[in-house]
């Protein structure tokens, strides 16, 4: 079964600063997603990732796939952006989720 | 932008009835999933559904779950005997095609079990 640890758990940082959050799991995978959860609870998927890097506005992410790891960037941090970041990565039909990020960024 | 709903958003039941939580996936996804979050916890993985049956559940989905598409449109998650255990919050997501592709979440729906 795959274990799927992020770090930091929480992260506070003032706006403008440039944010990462890590990903690292136990078993090979195909491939993986990065969700925001909002504060209100609703799921959103940001990123599916099997190589490589992917860039969507302000936010990208990495993946190695021998290394085990991914890692979402947040370039130019705005509070808006505040919100739990979660990794899963694709184990057969099924999603094995991270415990999530809780990112605050601060005016 | 076509968007999974789901019902009700809140559901209160005493322990040991039985509750159908209800999804409206996008219409041209093929692929269904229901996940739950307990408060404070990670998301959890309960059960995929594709061409009409289950394709992969977790351990947590036993015989009190169970899942089904009745007209087309709807997708349920029903709890046969609910326990205090199962309060909640529950997404539904849905999917064009497998895992590897982009999934829809749902609002969830908190189910709270006195």
């Amino acid at each position: 079964k795959n274990e799927v640890e992020q770090s930091p758990q929480n992260l506070t940082a003032q706006e403008g600063e440039f944010i990462t959050i890590n990903c690292s799991y136990s078993v090979g995978i195909s491939a993986l997603h990065w969700l925001q959860q909002h504060p209100g609870g609703g799921i959103v998927s940001l990123f599916m990732l099997s190589s490589g890097k992917k860039k969507h506005g302000r936010l990208i992410a990495t993946i190695n796939i021998q290394e085990k790891h991914s890692s979402l960037h947040i370039t130019a941090s705005h509070p808006r952006d505040s919100a739990v970041y979660i990794c899963a990565v694709i184990e057969a039909q099924k999603l094995v989720f991270g415990q999530g990020t809780r990112l605050t960024i601060n005016p | 932008e076509p968007e999974v709903t789901q019902t009700p958003s809140h559901q209160v039941t005493q322990m040991g009835q039985e509750v159908i939580l209800r999804c409206v996936p996008i219409s041209n996804h093929l692929y269904f999933y229901w996940y739950r979050q307990i408060l404070g916890q990670k998301v959890e993985f309960l059960v995929s559904f594709y061409n009409n049956e289950i394709s992969e559940k977790s351990e947590i989905f036993d015989d009190q779950f169970s899942v089904e598409r009745p007209d087309g449109s709807n997708f349920t998650l029903k709890i046969r005997s609910t326990k205090l255990e199962d309060s909640a919050m529950y997404f539904c997501a849905s999917g064009r095609s497998s895992a590897t592709d982009t999934q829809y979440f749902g609002p969830g729906t908190r189910l709270t079990v006195l």
